[in-house]
């Protein structure tokens, strides 16, 4: 266990529907990512929150949209995906943001959300 | 954008022999480097890192090198076990900036 826990594991979704991916993480950090891991491909980042503040959004479309109601949960909203979305999403944290010295950077992932859009 | 990219995306070793996983990275800027393990339905496992004013750095049955003249970095697995069995990425950081990772080396221990 790696203290952060996502859900679900497998999501199937159509074009139309929106569904939400969750994560929750125990260990106490302060910072919360999203990644998407798409076969031979290197990890991208999507989305960065510090203190539950967006610090970071790497130009990925609006169908996507994460919330962070607190320091320990992060939501990934999804709504008109396409087919090219399919891939296994991350979360991860981190005890502090980016910024916030090298070894506080080190990230911590959860066994992610593997979705396939129809 | 950098580039972070490994020489051989599959390898394969017998089971009580030495590992070595390569990497390249293309920014002499990037002073932090991060080794991670992901096995198959979970997701990256942070291993051991380094630093850019280090050029070695050791764990537990893992040695990370790093070579700035080149911008080469690599992870030595010491008596491979079938458990080491994964996918191993590399990530590189400069300062105040976000990771970027490679595309992964598979890692296949022969029993």
């Amino acid at each position: 266990e790696t203290g952060v826990t996502q859900t679900p594991r497998h999501l199937v979704m159509g074009m139309t529907n929106k569904k939400s991916l969750k994560c929750e993480q125990h260990l106490g950090h302060n910072a919360m990512y999203w990644y998407k891991q798409s076969a031979k491909k290197p990890l991208e980042l999507m989305f960065v929150y510090n203190f539950k503040e967006q610090t970071e959004n790497n130009s990925v479309p609006s169908r996507f949209s994460p919330e962070c109601p607190n320091s320990s949960h992060l939501f990934l909203h999804l709504h008109t995906l396409q087919p090219e979305d399919s891939a296994l999403y991350l979360c991860a944290s981190s005890p502090e943001g980016l910024a916030g010295g090298l070894a506080k950077n080190i990230q911590y992932f959860g066994a992610g959300t593997r979705l396939s859009v129809l | 954008g950098e580039s972070v990219g490994l020489h051989l995306p599959t390898l394969s070793v017998q089971e009580g022999d030495n590992s070595i996983i390569n990497c390249a990275y293309s920014n002499s800027a990037s002073d932090y480097f991060i080794w991670y393990k992901q096995e198959s339905g979970k997701g990256p496992q942070f291993i051991i890192d380094i630093r850019s004013n280090m050029d070695k750095r050791q764990g537990q049955r893992v040695t990370v090198l790093l070579n700035k003249t080149v911008k080469h970095l690599s992870l030595q697995i010491a008596a491979t076990q079938p458990g080491d069995s994964a996918v191993y990425f590399c990530a590189e950081m400069y300062t105040g900036n976000q990771f970027y990772f490679g595309t992964g080396t598979s890692l296949t221990v022969i029993p």
